[in-house]
């Protein structure tokens, strides 16, 4: 079964570096997004991604995020200047049309110390 | 603003058991909700989206109402079993680009 896949699994790095975090949507979706979940917090909404550019983002996607689909396959998250309140697991999601369901990779576990 | 809300917070039920997770909105303008399923440090597993001019949408023992009218969906879980154990969260879709999700149902089941 098509799945969306997140890498790496988990990634620390030091406050004030980049980070760059990548997925893999399912093939044939159009919409793509970033959530984050800060440890037992809800799940927010960061930014969703169509036809190349961002359709629609949240407060917490400021200046420090970007995202980017560099191919045909990948869609990264970069967070250019990490914050410890970065903390938190991101997901990917992608879907195949706006009423259709959205499928979420496993995570990738950013630790910022 | 959007805001969702999930009741209860945690549940605690014997196997085989039937049960409903409650799912409340404060806007009714939305495009459709769907109900997740996430274990401990895990991703979300979609279990049922259903589209805002729906009513219900069922897949084996799940079966998710909504009543757009009155803000609120429910999640009805028959037979339930421990492996059914997970955290719930209902997500609604305002407009099909953003997402808003409740802070979830943590159930247990009990052997």
């Amino acid at each position: 079964e098509p799945e969306v896949t997140q890498t790496p699994s988990h990634q620390v790095t030091q406050m004030g570096q980049e980070v760059i975090l990548r997925c893999v949507p399912i093939s044939n979706h159009l919409y793509f997004y970033w959530y984050r979940q800060i440890l037992g917090q809800k799940v927010e909404f960061l930014v969703s991604f169509y036809n190349n550019e961002i359709s629609e983002k949240s407060e917490i996607f400021d200046d420090q995020f970007s995202v980017e689909r560099p191919d045909g396959s990948n869609f990264t998250l970069k967070i250019r200047s990490t914050k410890l309140e970065d903390s938190a697991m991101y997901f990917c999601a992608s879907r195949s049309g706006l009423n259709t369901e959205a499928f979420f990779g496993q995570g990738t576990r950013l630790t910022v110390v | 603003k959007q805001e969702v809300t999930q009741i209860p917070a945690a549940l605690s039920v014997p196997e085989g058991e039937n049960l409903v997770l409650n799912c409340s909105f404060t806007d009714s303008a939305i495009y459709n909700l769907q109900w997740f399923r996430q274990d401990p440090g895990k991703g979300l597993t979609s279990l049922l989206l259903i589209q805002s001019s729906q009513r219900e949408q069922t897949s084996g023992r799940l079966n998710a109402s909504l009543d757009k009218s009155s803000g609120r969906s429910t999640l009805y879980i028959a037979a339930s079993q421990p492996g059914d154990s997970a955290t719930y969260l209902c997500a609604v879709s305002t407009g099909g680009f953003k997402t808003i999700f409740g802070a979830g149902t943590r159930l247990f089941v009990k052997a």
